[in-house]
């Protein structure tokens, strides 16, 4: 696609309910991140992808966080029972490969109440 | 963690006048790179440097790197309106985890025409 779209752009959630968040990176790109922005923060790296392979989840913050690519392209971010401190903006961006310049896309703004 | 830091927090100038913000970062970089954040909108790439280089230039931006003192500016001139937004410097570090970049707190830029 021309761009990298994720969707939904806002959910608001009740605290232990799950949430699927979804990721469309640039058709030609085989590498994907995810990374969680706090309010006045900047994003950090939860994980990323190359193809379907996901070789770093190190930066999930908790085993409720998981992500999945497995056809290589589009990827969703679960988080299962949430809690408040899971409220922050979810990010997705793509490359080419793993060095090359990270796209970004708009975002999910996630809520937990 | 978050290793680059930017300064100042927030800016606030007139238009026509130049915007200087400031990046710090404490480890061995393969690059740095500078984005912007609009209110509502994703992160858009402006321009990266590499640490072999110590200047580079795209339209009104200039951003130099000087990798002695563990630093970068980004300067823009002639600043407008629609230069209002948070500025993120973005580090990409030497070895094994260079796939992740690693962003500060961000600047604050406010253009007030």
């Amino acid at each position: 696609g021309a761009g990298v779209s994720q969707s939904p752009r806002y959910k608001v959630t009740k605290r232990g309910q799950d949430v699927t968040l979804r990721c469309d990176p640039i058709s030609s790109h085989a590498t994907l991140y995810w990374y969680q922005q706090a309010l006045g923060q900047g994003p950090e790296f939860l994980t990323y992808f190359n193809y379907e392979a996901q070789p770093d989840k190190s930066g999930l913050p908790s085993d409720r966080f998981s992500a999945e690519r497995p056809e290589g392209s589009i990827s969703t971010l679960t988080i299962q029972r949430t809690e408040q401190r899971d409220s922050a903006m979810y990010r997705c961006a793509s490359s080419r490969d793993r060095e090359e310049t990270q796209y970004f896309g708009p975002g999910t703004r996630l809520l937990v109440l | 963690s978050q290793q680059g830091e930017e300064d100042p927090q927030a800016l606030s100038i007139q238009e026509g006048e130049n915007a200087t913000m400031n990046c710090s970062y404490k480890t061995s970089i393969n690059n740095l790179q500078w984005y912007r954040q609009n209110s509502g909108r994703g992160l858009v790439h402006l321009i990266l440097i590499r640490s072999n280089e110590r200047e580079k230039h795209s339209g009104r931006l200039r951003v130099t790197l000087d990798t002695s003192k563990k630093s970068s500016s980004l300067l823009i001139t002639a600043s407008r309106a629609a230069d209002t937004a948070s500025y993120f410097c973005a580090i990409r570090k030497v070895g094994g985890s260079n796939y992740k970049l690693t962003f500060g707190k961000g600047t604050l830029l406010t253009v007030n025409p």
